[in-house]
């Protein structure tokens, strides 16, 4: 299957201080990815879409000055999350969808926010 | 109504045997339909797709859909340990800028 990659894995940050996530897709262009959040036991939550060359769509509840998305190029999505707090720790993952029409998905590793 | 459904489980079967992992739907329009399988602390992993009625095979793994009835199974036969995960269900809506819809999904413990 298509390859997103997902850097770093692992963030480990005081309060107060932001952290920033970059997903690549490397072997397709992806005009759209797309943000999720995971805590332990719970499912996957859309936090926003990523679009390429355009403003990010949020989801319902996510503040979208705190999570600062960026989606510079057809291969790169950033995740800004800024002033992080231990609230904010969570698995972070990314996806790209490689064939549009059908809404397939594939993830990036994930990144594992630790905020302290 | 949640719009995709799944039994949370855990499911558990023993080494070897069949396992079948059931999902249900609420948009009748949705076109498109995936399992994807989460082992803990990671990401998930696409390991099937479907999109039309009927069973759909890739090596060990069957899914079926049925739209008619609204839903989608996966089968995994001659389970192993290593199929010990959380299998998520994911249903694009026709009307809902084509995100994915995630049910919350099943655990499965294989058991050597």
């Amino acid at each position: 299957g298509a390859v997103v990659s997902q850097h770093p894995s692992w963030v480990i940050c005081k309060s107060g201080t932001s952290v920033k996530i970059e997903c690549r897709s490397l072997d397709f262009q992806a005009t759209t990815m797309f943000w999720y959040r995971q805590f332990p036991k719970q499912s996957l939550m859309l936090m926003a879409t990523s679009n390429e060359g355009s403003k990010a769509t949020y989801e319902q509840g996510v503040e979208k000055d705190k999570f600062l998305i960026n989606h510079a190029s057809l291969t790169l999505s950033t995740l800004t999350v800024t002033s992080a707090h231990p609230e904010d720790s969570s698995f972070y993952i990314c996806s790209a969808s490689f064939r549009t029409n059908t809404g397939e998905l594939f993830f990036g590793e994930g990144s594992r926010l630790t905020v302290l | 109504q949640k719009e995709v459904e799944q039994n949370s489980g855990p499911l558990s079967v023993p080494e070897g045997a069949i396992a079948s992992l059931n999902c249900t739907y609420s948009d009748r329009g949705s076109q498109s339909f995936f399992w994807y399988r989460q082992y803990s602390g990671k990401s998930p992993e696409l390991i099937m797709s479907i999109y039309s009625n009927g069973d759909k095979e890739d090596g060990r793994f069957t899914a079926q859909l049925n739209k008619a009835s609204q839903y989608v199974s996966l089968l995994i036969r001659d389970s192993q340990p290593s199929d010990s995960a959380t299998y998520l269900c994911a249903v694009v809506n026709a009307g809902n800028n084509r995100k994915l819809i995630w049910g919350l999904g099943t655990s499965l413990a294989v058991n050597p």
